[in-house]
Parts: C-alpha cells; sequence; structure tokens
C-alpha cells in the first residue's frame, strides 16, 4: 500500500531532551515536506526537500533540523525540543513539488508533547 | 513569503444547504490553489484544487473559483451532508524556481453540518 509513515504516532519528552521523528514514504516520491499544525494557526511548513541531499527552509524551521540522506527518509530533528513546540506534526510527501498534478500524500500525523 | 487569508474560521449550516469558504492570498505569482479537507483526528486530504488558468472547476457537489485580479478564491460546497462536517484548508503555491516546495496554507475553517 502506497502511503507516508511516521514514528511515534504520540511522544511526551521534556524540555532538552533530544528526539526524532521519523518519516518514510514508499511511492519513490522525490518532494517531502514536514509541516505543524496548531489550533488557529493552521498548516505551517518547517522543512521541505525537493530531492536527495536538497532541504530548504518553510516558514517556521527554528528550532527543527532534517535530512535527506535516502529518497525515502526525511526525519525531522529536535536537538532541544522546548514547550512551544508542542505540536501536531505531519510529513507528507508528493512526486515532485506542490503544484499540479503533484498530489501531496500524508502522514498519519505525530503528536508531541514538550513537558 | 506569500500570506494566505481564509474566512470564516467557523461556519455552520443546515444539511441540504450551501457552504462557501473563501480565501485571498498576497502573491500575484501564485498559481496553483489547493483545497483540503481534515476530518477529525485524520491527516489532511486533497479534495479539489485549481491553476491560475482556470476560473473555476467543479467536482460534483465541490467546485472551486478563483479570480486572480482580486487575489482570491472561494470553495463552494453544495447540497451539504453530515459527513461534509470537517475542517476545510486552502492554500497556495508559485510552483516555480526557488519557491517550487513552498505551499502556503490558510488558517482553516471547521465546518459543522447539522443534520
Amino acid at each position: 500500500e502506497a502511503q507516508v509513515t511516521q514514528n511515534p504516532r504520540y511522544l511526551i519528552t521534556v524540555t532538552g531532551k533530544k528526539l526524532t521523528v521519523t518519516c518514510s514514504q514508499n511511492m519513490n516520491h522525490e518532494y517531502m515536506s514536514w509541516y505543524r499544525q496548531d489550533p488557529g494557526l493552521g498548516l505551517r511548513q518547517i522543512y521541505y526537500s525537493m530531492n536527495v541531499e536538497v532541504t530548504d527552509k518553510g516558514d517556521v524551521p527554528e528550532g527543527y533540523k532534517v535530512s535527506r540522506k535516502e529518497k525515502r527518509n526525511f526525519p525531522l530533528i529536535l536537538e532541544s525540543p522546548s514547550p512551544n513546540q508542542t505540536s501536531l506534526y505531519f510529513c507528507a510527501s508528493s512526486p515532485r513539488g506542490v503544484s499540479g498534478a503533484n498530489v501531496l500524500t500524508f502522514g498519519a500525523g505525530s503528536r508531541l508533547t514538550v513537558l | 513569503g506569500e500570506n494566505v487569508e481564509q474566512h470564516p474560521s467557523t461556519l455552520s449550516v443546515q444539511e441540504g444547504d450551501s457552504a462557501v469558504i473563501k480565501c485571498t492570498y498576497s502573491d500575484s505569482a501564485s498559481n496553483y490553489f489547493p483545497w483540503y479537507k481534515q476530518e477529525l483526528g485524520k491527516r489532511p486530504q486533497l479534495i479539489i484544487d485549481i491553476r491560475s488558468n482556470v476560473g473555476e472547476k467543479k467536482d460534483q457537489r465541490i467546485a472551486v473559483t478563483l479570480n486572480k485580479t482580486a487575489k482570491h478564491f472561494s470553495l463552494h460546497i453544495t447540497e451539504t451532508q453530515p459527513e461534509d462536517s470537517a475542517v476545510y484548508f486552502c492554500a497556495a503555491s508559485m510552483g516555480r524556481g526557488s519557491t517550487l516546495g513552498r505551499l502556503y496554507f490558510g488558517r482553516g475553517t471547521q465546518l459543522t453540518v447539522w443534520p
């Protein structure tokens, strides 16, 4: 089944404890992206990757890191999480970019709480 | 960067009535406008999209209109049903050059359809 898989789905952690949210897709998509969703703020783009070894900042990259060493994986790294990073995180992928026929497929989401 | 504003933030309609959600964008270079539906506890899913060279697009009970001059686009749902209840997000993308991977979302509209 074609899908985007995120792990963990739920996580409660403490301030400053490094964590990684993994994202993997099995559709051979070139484009991958991370979004965070907060009540009343919609979806905001954190980072995106047009292809392997190519990553770019979105609207809210501060406090996050990403890497794209393989086509299928795009992990989101929080080096020193803070309470303002408590959010629902979505990973998404598409064949190429976000326009036209490139339909975004979202993962199921990862709910992160930082105490 | 692009700024997408979405109104209203909440919308309640009676089953069978129509619902309209409106979005405006700031950058005239934007040329692709998707709409996503997010049911409670689920991931966003694309329901319809429109490109800047088209003024209107329909898919059964759903239609999207685009006014490039005024820089606004709207989602129209006719004959609403309870299963249309969800959060709807509009988005905009320039789809080219250095912004190829950027997708800007509105803040969302919670649509409730009462039986």
